[in-house]
């Protein structure tokens, strides 16, 4: 089993450019997860889907969306990037309320 | 509203020496405690959680209901342990919802 895996790794925008990070999960996972990781801010949520066809905005939504595309995909866009967005995005999964997330190898962002 | 927080952003201690990772939360619930490690660039993975009382690579973490603390304690460092931790709090009462600590930086000096 890949786990979780993330595509792009790297990606390096412009202002105004868009963009859609990509994750998927093979291990039957009902829930889905996008956050993003600044220094010394830690891990905040942006979106998730407790499942599929379901999304909710987390702590930092705004210039975000997600689409649960399936069971195994959730993607993450940026319509109109700035350079505030610049940072690690991290998607996880997780099976019931009280499970371990498991996290993909993140995607390195940089808005200039 | 849940909270978790970690006082210590950088905690420096010699190898050989014991670490203590601090952890509270709020929350007036059962929450589910997790410890999550993360070495440098690499994916956060699961330390250990609360319900299993295990020790993963001799870290070991007691639930404090009283004190509302999750502290992350291992008696003999190793150099190998440097890496950023985070402590993580869920609850079936509020769905879906993972909340992460601010994350400690543990460095281990030779």
């Amino acid at each position: 089993n890949a786990g979780v895996t993330q595509t792009p790794k790297f990606q390096v925008l412009k202002t105004g450019q868009s963009m859609t990070l990509q994750c998927a999960q093979d291990m039957n996972h009902n829930s889905m997860y996008w956050y993003r990781q600044d220094p010394g801010m830690g891990l905040r949520l942006i979106y998730y889907s407790a499942s599929e066809g379901t999304t909710d905005k987390g702590e930092v939504p705004n210039g975000y969306n997600v689409s649960r595309l399936n069971k195994r995909e959730f993607s993450l866009r940026l319509e109109s990037a700035a350079p505030s967005q610049t940072s690690v995005y991290f998607c996880a999964s997780r099976q019931g309320a009280l499970n371990e997330q498991y996290f993909g190898p993140g995607t390195r962002l940089t808005v200039t | 509203a849940q909270r978790v927080t970690q006082p210590e952003k950088l905690l420096s201690v010699f190898k050989g020496a014991p670490v203590e990772l601090k952890c509270n939360y709020s929350y007036s619930g059962s929450p589910e405690l997790f410890w999550y490690v993360q070495y440098s660039r690499q994916r956060l993975q699961l330390l250990l959680r609360h319900i299993s009382r295990e020790s993963i690579k001799g870290f070991t973490a007691d639930l404090n209901k009283g004190e509302t603390s999750f502290h992350l304690k291992k008696p003999f460092a190793q150099e190998e342990d440097s890496a950023m931790y985070y402590c993580a709090l869920s609850d079936y009462n509020y769905g879906q919802n993972f909340v992460f600590g601010p994350g400690t930086r543990l460095s281990v000096l030779p």
